[in-house]
């Protein structure tokens, strides 16, 4: 299995511009996690899903973000418009709903907003 | 609110020596899980623990876990550079909602 994918690796973009990042988690697995991590702030739960559906979007910061997820094996975060401070690494993870429901992180989108 | 805290944040340790990373909650949870994240790097998954007592091996690293004391530890042994990386530990108190720790950034130096 190729792991989970993370689409683009590196984003620098204007702030007021809108961002997409994009997400393929493990097939097969029914859970799909987005993080933000900073060096402020650490790892946060951005919002997941179970089944293509958001469970828990709490953490999203405000509504410049945005989440979705049409199908199995793609979701998205959007961030519209972008400010510096969304600057930081994006992480998308997938776990199965059984045994240790152990997450798997994709590789990482790191986010610059100048 | 659940609170996930580790100590040290920073662990600068020679080549040989051993060190422990402790990772305290704050509420009662079904798991434990161990994370290491090398420099730019995603997050690695290391161990799950899963009940009061648990011990799991890997290497040079050994993780336990006390439910009652709500504590985890991750101990290593005659450390070497290839283990400097950032640690993490979460807990999943009851979802499928992972609450991550600070982290502790160990370098190992030779």
């Amino acid at each position: 299995d190729a792991g989970v994918i993370q689409s683009p690796r590196h984003e620098v973009t204007e702030m007021g511009q809108e961002v997409t990042l994009r997400c393929k988690p493990i097939s097969g697995h029914d859970y799909l996690f987005w993080y933000r991590q900073t060096m402020m702030r650490g790892l946060e739960l951005l919002i997941y899903f179970n089944n293509n559906v958001p469970i828990d979007d709490s953490g999203m910061p405000e509504d410049r973000f945005s989440a979705k997820m049409p199908n199995a094996s793609f979701s998205t975060l959007k961030i519209q418009p972008s400010e510096p401070r969304d600057s930081a690494v994006y992480f998308c993870a997938s776990s199965e709903n059984r045994g240790y429901y152990e997450q798997y992180f994709g590789p990482g989108t790191r986010l610059t907003v100048t | 609110e659940l609170k996930v805290e580790q100590n040290p944040l920073f662990l600068s340790m020679q080549e040989g020596k051993n060190y422990t990373i402790y990772c305290n909650y704050s509420t009662t949870s079904d798991r434990l899980y161990w994370y290491r994240q090398d420099p730019g790097k995603s997050l690695e998954s290391l161990f799950v623990l899963l009940s009061n007592g648990a011990v799991k091996q890997e290497g040079r690293l050994m993780a336990s876990l006390d439910t009652k004391a709500r504590l985890s530890t991750l101990h290593i042994t005659a450390a070497v550079h290839d283990l400097s990386a950032t640690y993490f530990c979460a807990v999943a108190p009851g979802t499928y909602k992972y609450i991550f720790g600070t982290g502790t950034r160990l370098k190992v130096l030779a």
